[in-house]
C-alpha cells in the first residue's frame, strides 16, 4: 500500500545551519505531496505542497521538490532559527474519493541558539 | 484563511465516562471531515473519515462504537469517547476539507484527553 518513510529524528542543529529532512514516498501513480508542521502542543499547519512531478512547494524559506524519479520530497531551509524547531510531517494524497492523508512518521528538529 | 477550531484543548476525565470533542470549521464549509489520533513522539493515525450526513468512515482496527463521529452540519463534526479507560489517552486532531481534500486541509489545534 502506499506509504511516507521519513528520516529518524531528532535532528539538532545550530542556529543559522542547512537543513534537510528526507521523505520517500511509495504509491502507484502521481499523488500530491504536503509537508506539515507541527509546534508542540499544537495541531499541525500546512507548510507547503507540490502536486505534480518537478513541481516545487516553498514557504517561509523552506522548500522541496516533488521528484518523481526518486520518489522522494525532502525539506530543504538554508539557515534554520530556534523558533523552527518543531516536528515535521511528510504526507501524500489521492485526489480521489477519500482524499485522505496519509503521513510520514514525523521527524523532531531542535534548533540551539 | 481557513480556520478549523477544536474544543475542549484539554480534558481529563473518569475511567467509564464519555468525552466529546467538538470540531467546527469557522469560515468555510467543510464537504469531509478526519479525526485522527496521535500517540506520544509518534506520527498521525487517521480513525476515520466523516461527510456531512452520512455515515462515518473508520479505518481498519478503529472500532466504531467506542468511537462515535457525527457530522451533522457542514461546520461541525464531533468525536466521542465512549466508556473511556486509559488506552484511550492521547492526543485527538481533527481536520477539514471543504472539497474531500481537494482543496486543502486545515487543522485543529488538537485535544489533549487523559482518562484516569
Amino acid at each position: 500500500g502506499d506509504s511516507v518513510t521519513q528520516m529518524e529524528g531528532p535532528v539538532t542543529l545550530s542556529e543559522e545551519a542547512f537543513l534537510t529532512i528526507n521523505c520517500t514516498y511509495t504509491a502507484t501513480g502521481y499523488p500530491s505531496l504536503f509537508w506539515y508542521v507541527q509546534y508542540p502542543g499544537e495541531g499541525l499547519q500546512l507548510l507547503l505542497k507540490a502536486t505534480k512531478a518537478d513541481d516545487k512547494g516553498s514557504n517561509k524559506g523552506f522548500e522541496a521538490t516533488y521528484r518523481k524519479e526518486t520518489t522522494s520530497f525532502h525539506l530543504e531551509k538554508g539557515s534554520v532559527q530556534v523558533s523552527d524547531s518543531a516536528v515535521y510531517f511528510c504526507a501524500l494524497s489521492w485526489m480521489d474519493s477519500s482524499y485522505k492523508l496519509i503521513f510520514g512518521s514525523g521527524t523532531r528538529l531542535l534548533v540551539r541558539p | 484563511g481557513a480556520v478549523v477550531s477544536q474544543h475542549p484543548s484539554r480534558v481529563i476525565c473518569k475511567s467509564g465516562t464519555s468525552v466529546k470533542i467538538e470540531c467546527r470549521s469557522l469560515d468555510f464549509q467543510a464537504t469531509t471531515m478526519f479525526w485522527y489520533r496521535q500517540f506520544p513522539k509518534q506520527s498521525l493515525m487517521l480513525m476515520a473519515t466523516s461527510n456531512e450526513g452520512s455515515k462515518a468512515t473508520y479505518e481498519q482496527g478503529v472500532e466504531k462504537d467506542k468511537f462515535l463521529i457525527n457530522h451533522a452540519s457542514l461546520t461541525l463534526s464531533t468525536l466521542t469517547v465512549t466508556s473511556a479507560h486509559p488506552e484511550d489517552s492521547s492526543f485527538y486532531i481533527c481536520s477539514a476539507s471543504p472539497g474531500k481534500g481537494a482543496y486543502g486541509y486545515t487543522f485543529g489545534s488538537g485535544t489533549r484527553l487523559t482518562v484516569v
